[in-house]
């Protein structure tokens, strides 16, 4: 069975910290990995998607790796700010399917 | 633009009535998705359609109903729905075809359903 799993699952960090966020998945045949973030009752942000065939993807201050043999992927943030305060979750694309993992609800005080 | 747009954004309604939920994407994208959200859930796959074709149904029971008009739209029209079924209904797309190891997905803002 596909599953995704996030680990923490909630994180509270001072303003100006780097952390890292993980996602493991059980099936390494995988298309590619997707990170969003969503804010509360809202629509999903695409921030990174890394293809198979990659290791890493970088935007700004964000950049997120990617492990297929041992199933694990992780998006650092590098300083952190208020404003990205939000859950994080990963997807990841089997053919037509995709499975999201539980989400981190991240929280980064001022 | 890499805009998906969904009306309405609110939507309450009895279990008797029939309504429907749009969504739309003028990125030239063949592929669109339905998602549903319960809360502090993630998304769960419902549907999935390719170049206007069904090619995944999720087991989801037949009071959804969706439907690919165009390349551009997908609905999803509900009848005779159960308090349960109250969540955000997300849509997304993405390229589609051959290639879809850097196919990205989209997502719009959702429609929050109240199901009384």
């Amino acid at each position: 069975k596909q599953e995704v799993t996030q680990i923490p699952a909630a994180l509270s960090v001072p303003e100006g910290e780097n952390l890292v966020l993980n996602c493991s998945f059980t099936d390494s045949a995988i298309y590619n990995l997707q990170w969003f973030r969503q804010d509360p009752g809202k629509g999903l942000t695409s921030l990174l998607l890394i293809q198979s065939s990659q290791r890493e993807q970088t935007s700004g201050r964000l950049n997120a790796s990617l492990d297929k043999s041992s199933g694990r992927s992780t998006l650092y943030i590098a300083a952190s700010q208020p404003g990205d305060s939000a859950t994080y979750l990963c997807a990841v694309r089997y053919g037509q399917n995709f499975v999201f993992g539980p989400g981190t609800r991240l929280s980064v005080l001022p | 633009d890499t805009e998906v747009t969904q009306t309405p954004k609110h939507l309450v309604m009895g279990m008797t009535n029939k309504k429907s939920l749009k969504c739309e994407q003028h990125m030239g994208h063949r592929a669109m998705y339905w998602y549903k959200q319960k809360a502090k859930k993630p998304p769960e796959l419902m549907f999935v359609y390719s170049y206007e074709k069904l090619s995944i149904n999720e087991s989801v029971p037949s009071r959804f109903s969706p439907e690919c008009p165009n390349s551009s739209l997908l609905n999803l029209h509900l009848h005779a729905l159960q308090p349960e079924d109250s969540a955000l209904y997300l849509c997304a797309s993405s390229r589609g075809g051959v290639v879809i190891s850097y196919n990205e997905q989209f997502f719009g803002p959702g429609t929050r359903l109240t199901v009384l």
